[in-house]
């Protein structure tokens, strides 16, 4: 099974409220991952968790704040975002090793109205 | 420092058409490298891997990527395009050992199939 769930799909939100994409994985997987995708460009890493611990913070601002509560879970939680921080946000997991595959949720389509 | 060219934005093929996405990789360590397949409104989902070993990596939906040190090169090729081949292809290296898992991504080639 290599399957990474995320919810919502879609999400709306305003500038002033606070929501949180939630990101579930059941392969044992000890690395998981934000990613933020807009139309037509490649995924862009945004934190990275490595044994629940954050090991990467791609210089993201902090209208974004990661959580991993157990070796299963990621959420993102989001509060003051911009019209521009609209996109696909992509939820992933892999074992924690160089070279490892990283497998991707289906993402969150988030809009900021 | 790792990087990943794709060359050409978007390809059009006809069905039954050989498809041929081309990647071109730079890594100052052996490189593993990746090619995924995003369909519309969807995730990205792995195609194939080389990691070592056999140069000629065979994939999902007949899918299969030849891997050339000596081009540095890792081009996705199928021997017969489908109408649901129709999507955007990303091929990716993993960044460098103390980088954790951290991909570095091609900027992705639309493939278009006509009928």
């Amino acid at each position: 099974d290599t399957e990474v769930t995320q919810t919502p799909k879609h999400l709306v939100m305003g500038m002033t409220n606070k929501k949180s994409l939630k990101c579930e994985q059941h392969m044992g997987h000890r690395a998981m991952y934000w990613y933020k995708q807009k139309a037509k460009k490649p995924p862009e890493l945004m934190f990275v968790y490595s044994y629940e611990k954050l090991s990467i913070n791609e210089s993201v601002p902090s209208r974004f704040s990661p959580e991993c509560p157990n070796s299963s879970l990621l959420n993102l939680h989001l509060h003051a975002l911009q019209p521009e921080d609209s996109a696909l946000y992509l939820c992933a997991s892999s074992q924690v090793f160089f070279g490892n595959t990283i497998y991707f949720g289906e993402g969150s389509w988030l809009t900021v109205v | 420092a790792q990087s990943v060219t794709q060359l050409g934005s978007h390809v059009s093929v006809s069905e039954g058409a050989l498809v041929l996405l081309r990647c071109n990789y730079s890594s100052s360590v052996p490189p593993y490298l990746f090619w995924y397949v995003q369909y519309p409104n969807q995730g990205l989902q792995l195609l194939l891997k080389y990691t070592t070993g056999a140069t000629l990596v065979k994939g999902i939906n007949g899918f299969e990527a030849e891997f050339k040190k000596s081009e540095t090169s890792f081009h996705l090729t199928k021997p017969s395009a489908h109408m649901s081949d129709a999507a955007e292809y990303f091929c990716a290296v993993s960044a460098s050992y103390n980088q954790g898992g951290k991909l570095i991504f091609g900027q992705g080639t639309e493939l278009s199939v006509k009928p």
